[in-house]
């Protein structure tokens, strides 16, 4: 079945490092995929969204392409702040089903001063 | 307009007693979902709804009932809570217009301890 896998965390970085956070998808067809960002005590709200290979999702600073060769989806930015500090999510909507959604298990990052 | 409400923020329980977490949408959404999410575990589905009157299964449904009476509200039951059932609860909501490009929308959760 369709699946999600992203890098464990928690990142911890300074603030103006580089970002990455890597996430790769098991699924058939042509899914969609989706970065969300949870702030503390608060709901998951879209980062960023890619709908097919290639293209890139961008928002904030942040990006992400659609890579369908290695089947990636990796966040990226490139000079973080502290309040970038949150949990993200990478997530994709099945091709076949779109009723359903799978997520990744999220990844905290803290960005110090 | 409101987007994705939860009712109540935050709740204790005792075991053994019945809840309902109640989730409205303004969105004139079709689709509706119930998330828990534990440390560690990211989101886990419960159950979700297609369409006003229906519903189905998730992931985790065991021990837990909804209902879709209005296409605007999805509730979300606990018969007899138990200390497992100790999660927050996330409704989201997602437009059938435009197929699987389409994200969903969340709500801000419900916070439940069950004793």
């Amino acid at each position: 079945g369709d699946s999600v896998t992203q890098m464990e965390g928690p990142v911890t970085l300074s603030e103006e490092a580089f970002l990455t956070i890597n996430c790769t998808y098991t699924a058939t067809g042509y899914p969609s995929l989706f970065w969300y960002v949870q702030y503390p005590g608060e709901g998951l709200q879209l980062l960023l969204k890619a709908t097919k290979a290639d293209d890139k999702g961008s928002n904030k600073g942040f990006e992400a392409t659609y890579r369908k060769e290695t089947t990636s989806f990796h966040l990226e930015k490139g000079s973080v702040q502290v309040s970038d500090s949150a949990v993200y999510f990478c997530a994709l909507s099945s091709f076949y089903n779109f009723n359903k959604f799978y997520f990744g298990s999220g990844t905290k990052l803290n960005v110090k001063p | 307009n409101a987007g994705v409400t939860q009712t109540p923020k935050f709740r204790v329980l005792k075991t053994g007693q019945s809840m309902t977490l109640l989730c409205a949408q303004d969105m004139n959404h079709e689709y509706m979902y119930w998330y828990r999410q534990d440390p560690g575990m990211g989101l886990r589905l419960i159950h979700y709804s297609v369409g006003e009157g229906t519903t189905a299964k998730g992931e985790v449904p065991d021990g837990y009932n909804v209902s879709r009476l209005k296409k605007q509200n999805f509730l979300l039951g606990l018969e007899s809570a138990a200390p497992s059932q100790t999660s927050v609860y996330f409704c989201a909501s997602r437009p059938l217009a435009g197929g699987g490009d389409n994200e969903q929308f969340f709500g801000p959760g419900t916070r439940l301890t069950v004793l």
